[in-house]
């Protein structure tokens, strides 16, 4: 079965810098990869979507990128903002089913 | 629209007895599904709906757990008995169609805490 992983630390970044968070997989290569953001108390939002076929997808300061050699995607965050702090989490598809799984999440905490 | 709606937002009951959540999709999504977020296991996947129709609820805990969708606007997850276990926070999410990577929408949540 599919497995991912993500950053299991909190990751603490300075306002105004880069923000890298990774998302491995093992097994089959998805047709697709999602990213959502949480916040504390509510349910996960979704930000991307980027296929398979696609190398780098960007909207505003966000960009994931997706290298299915190395079963791994990369969410960055340009200019990060402590509005950017909350909890991001990748998610793919089960196989061919009809539903994805999440990975576990990787908190990050932007400060000022 | 309002977005997934989902009622009771917290809950707290003592173990045994029964619990109903409900979840209001989002109108025109023709996928429901039930996910149950935890510490220690992250987000899963309990069951899912198409049309109305359980297509997949190899998730689903126990037969503690089951799920209804009587109609397109309308699903109730229900546990019978309770446990302590089962505390967490159960969220239900609707799309549009799935298979081709469309969003899911997640509700606000319900917060089950088990005595």
């Amino acid at each position: 079965s599919q497995k991912i992983e993500q950053n299991s630390e909190a990751l603490n970044i300075q306002e105004g810098k880069t923000a890298t968070l990774t998302c491995n997989y093992t097994n089959y290569s998805p047709a697709y990869l999602q990213w959502y953001r949480q916040d504390p108390g509510r349910g996960p939002v979704f930000l991307l979507l980027i296929r398979e076929n696609e190398k780098e997808k960007r909207k505003e300061r966000l960009k994931v990128t997706f290298d299915t050699t190395l079963k791994q995607s990369l969410f960055h965050i340009t200019a990060s903002q402590p509005a950017d702090s909350a909890t991001y989490l990748c998610a793919l598809p089960y196989s061919s089913a009809s539903k994805i799984i999440f990975g576990s999440g990787t908190r990050l905490s932007i400060r000022p | 629209d309002a977005g997934v709606i989902q009622s009771p937002r917290h809950e707290v009951t003592e173990m045994g007895q029964e619990v109903t959540l409900r979840c209001k999709p989002i109108s025109g999504h023709d996928y429901l599904f039930w996910y149950r977020q935890t510490m220690m296991r992250g987000l899963e996947l309990l069951i899912y709906f198409n049309n109305n129709v359980p297509i997949d609820d190899s998730g689903m805990p126990e037969d503690r757990f089951s799920a209804k969708m009587p109609n397109a606007s309308f699903s109730t997850l229900k546990i019978q008995p309770s446990e302590p276990r089962d505390s967490a926070v159960y969220f239900c999410a609707s799309s549009l169609m799935s298979g081709g990577g469309e969003t899911q929408y997640f509700g606000p949540g319900t917060r089950l805490l088990v005595l």
